[in-house]
């Protein structure tokens, strides 16, 4: 069964730092480009970092500088450390798969998510 | 950044209406679109992607159309099932970007 599982999720304060963690199983993870995407309780859905499949990340403003994305292949494993966290990155965080080929903006399998509170 | 906006955000529907959904994207994505639906504490599930293709599993009641700036969800037959926020992304460039969602909800 594909599975995508997070962890890492908790409660940190402002200027803090956490990694979250996401387990895949079930297909090659090294020939899947991967995304992390958030949503706050009650709001849309705000892309955040995605990898390609040689490990180049992508990234939009809001994060840029803040946030890094990284895999380890080996381990079947995708990650997200965030730094300097505010108020304002609390959310629920989901690892997603990239569709095959051309595709891999598209997000077919989803994790049930892990939640990050910026609180003091 | 490609902007999407979606209308209606919500809407009423009783089961076995049709209802349509639409997406508008500030620039041309000529058809590198996807439809997502997120029922309240769940992930969101890919229904359609490149526009039109249905993913692998989703009913064929669910059907997508449109290229360069409009798009829309098109739900042939309303089950009870369906009722969920239904979300739209362009897939043309980074940022990747979704709309803000449209709520389903039962009449």
């Amino acid at each position: 069964e594909v599975q995508l599982v997070e962890s890492g999720g908790g409660l940190v304060q402002p200027g803090g730092s956490l990694r979250l963690s996401c387990a895949a199983s079930g297909f090659t993870f090294s020939n899947f480009e991967m995304h992390w995407v958030r949503q706050v309780p009650g709001k849309g859905l705000e892309w955040v970092s995605t990898i390609d499949t040689i490990g180049d990340p992508y990234s939009p403003g809001s994060v840029k500088g803040r946030f890094t994305i990284s895999r380890e292949n080996a381990k079947n494993s995708l990650y997200l450390q965030m730094n300097n966290l505010r108020v304002g990155d609390t959310a629920v965080y989901y690892c997603a798969r990239g569709m095959s080929g051309s595709y891999y903006y598209y997000m077919d399998v989803w994790g049930k998510g892990t939640t990050v509170t910026v609180s003091s | 950044d490609i902007q999407m906006t979606q209308s209606p955000s919500s809407v009423s529907a009783s089961v076995g209406d049709r209802v349509t959904i639409t997406c508008r994207a500030s620039q041309d994505i000529s058809s590198w679109l996807a439809w997502y639906q997120q029922k309240p504490g769940k992930a969101p599930k890919l229904l359609i992607y490149a526009e039109s293709s249905l993913q692998s599993g989703v009913p064929s009641r669910f059907s997508g159309s449109g290229s360069g700036t409009d798009f829309t969800l098109t739900i042939s037959s309303l089950q009870p099932e369906d009722f969920a926020t239904y979300y739209c992304q362009q897939a043309n460039s980074f940022p990747i970007t979704f709309g803000q969602g449209t709520r389903l909800e039962i009449k």
